[in-house]
């Protein structure tokens, strides 16, 4: 079992629906979680991190973390084509070290 | 402002060979990262620097990888000797402070084939 699992995609939208990207972690002490976006030949940017369950909301992204269930998602409203990236879920799994742990990544395409 | 810039961007080598890739991290970041992507796989961690010491060096795959961070300013990898497995983006990463709220920015990458 990896220990952050995405689905590879390519997910498919069209332009102004709401994109849901999802992933999964194996390791239950896990302590601070983050999408990254990362355009093909680019570097991995930060966009959104999040700690503690719940919903947080910074402009068209909303990440949700649950705990419980081990999952964390990132819901992107009114997807643009300019949104068409690869999204990587990483997770701290130790917060005596400062290490991610990435998943493979899951492909979005947004269609005008 | 800079950001993390990796030198070089492409490199080809045969197996058997040694290449030194090189991270100028943000100015002023103490801490600074090595990951890298092999094809098909997900990003890895390989080793983290705060200043010019190494804080956690577990995600090393094995002895033919040294990285050095001189002076606490810009770091190397080198790989000696290249083996084909080698192949694969090498991303280097940098972050003020080790908080858990610190944004770790990535460079470009250094992509390396080993032929």
């Amino acid at each position: 079992q990896k220990e952050v699992e995405q689905n590879s995609g390519p997910l498919s939208v069209p332009e102004g629906a709401i994109a849901s990207l999802n992933c999964t972690y194996s390791d239950r002490g896990s302590q601070s979680f983050f999408w990254y976006r990362q355009y093909s030949g680019k570097s991995p940017e930060l966009i959104m991190s999040i700690y503690s369950n719940g919903d947080k909301e910074d402009g068209r992204f909303t990440a949700q973390l649950n705990k419980a269930s081990q999952y964390v998602s990132l819901l992107i409203r009114d997807s643009q084509p300019s949104d068409s990236a690869t999204y990587l879920c990483a997770v701290v799994r130790d917060t005596g070290r400062r290490a991610l742990t990435f998943g493979s990544g899951t492909r979005l395409q947004v269609q005008p | 402002e800079a950001g993390v810039t990796q030198f070089p961007s492409h490199s080809v080598i045969e197996k058997g060979q040694t290449v030194t890739l090189r991270c100028d991290p943000i100015s002023g970041h103490d801490n600074l990262y090595w990951y890298r992507r092999v094809m098909g796989k997900e990003i890895k961690f390989l080793l983290h620097f705060v200043k010019e010491s190494k804080q956690d060096e577990s995600g090393m795959p094995n002895n033919r990888f040294l990285a050095e961070r001189t002076g606490g300013t810009y770091s190397t990898l080198k790989v000696q000797p290249a083996e084909l497995e080698d192949s694969g983006v090498y991303f280097c990463a940098s972050s003020q402070d080790r908080g858990l709220g610190n944004t770790i920015y990535f460079g470009e990458g250094s992509w390396l084939t080993v032929v």
